[in-house]
């Protein structure tokens, strides 16, 4: 089944703003809402955003999320040691009638 | 508290069958949508399938369509996966999770499948 695509690998600075991508199609991201979920090694997900840009009480207003056609984006701003994790969207899809994750982001704050 | 706890996972053959169990808890079990999602140590999250709250739909990934079957107690709050016809490229560690609204608030610690001779 055809996935979500997401870059490997992010590498950002202390402090900076890191932006991760998620592209899809019609069938999901461009018509489904997107959830943003982060992973520490060893540990299982960890909701960030949901329904594009919602985020759950408790998480840092430093998270946020968006969607443009069929690319949804999570931005992190003021990357704190902590941030580094993977991170993943997922999404329904109609056309599969299956959810999809995507293949994952690690993110490295140097 | 809501709680998502794992059983049932280990070692097991090719062409063998494993069931794992999910208990919740903290929660009103039949108001919501469940999943088994897995992931292989070091790779990425992936579906496997869901069950609505009352049970009368199940969704598989096409991986393990015909092979495993989702089904769930909501009497007594548990949420199982039957795998039969387990495959070398089924070992992962197998996640119980809710959703609510389509979005992914609670997930469990895991357990591991390891399908090896």
């Amino acid at each position: 089944q055809a996935g979500l695509t997401q870059p490997p690998s992010v590498s950002k600075g202390l402090g900076q703003t890191a932006t991760l991508t998620c592209t899809g199609n019609s069938d999901n991201v461009g018509n489904e809402g997107v959830s943003w979920l982060q992973q520490h090694q060893g540990h299982p997900p960890k909701l960030l955003s949901y329904r594009n840009n919602n985020r759950p009480s408790g998480i840092s207003e430093r998270f946020s999320a968006s969607r443009s056609g069929s690319t949804a984006s999570l931005t992190i701003t003021g990357l704190q040691p902590e941030d580094e994790a993977d991170y993943y969207c997922s999404t329904w899809d109609s056309s599969l009638s299956a959810e999809l994750f995507g293949g994952g982001t690690k993110l490295t704050v140097l | 508290e809501v709680q998502l706890v794992e059983s049932g996972g280990g070692l097991v053959q090719p062409g063998g069958s494993l069931r794992l169990s999910c208990a919740a808890s903290g929660f009103t079990f039949s108001s919501y949508w469940m999943h088994w999602v897995r992931q292989v140590p070091g790779k990425g999250l992936i579906w496997v399938s869901r069950i609505k709250g009352d049970g009368s739909i199940t969704t598989y990934t096409d991986s393990v369509k015909g092979r495993f079957a989702i089904s769930r107690d909501n009497a007594k709050n548990t949420l199982d996966l039957q795998m039969n016809s387990l495959r070398d490229d089924d070992t992962a560690v197998y996640y119980c999770a809710r959703t609510h609204m389509g979005n992914w608030d609670y997930w469990g610690q895991g357990t591991l499948v390891t399908v090896s001779s």
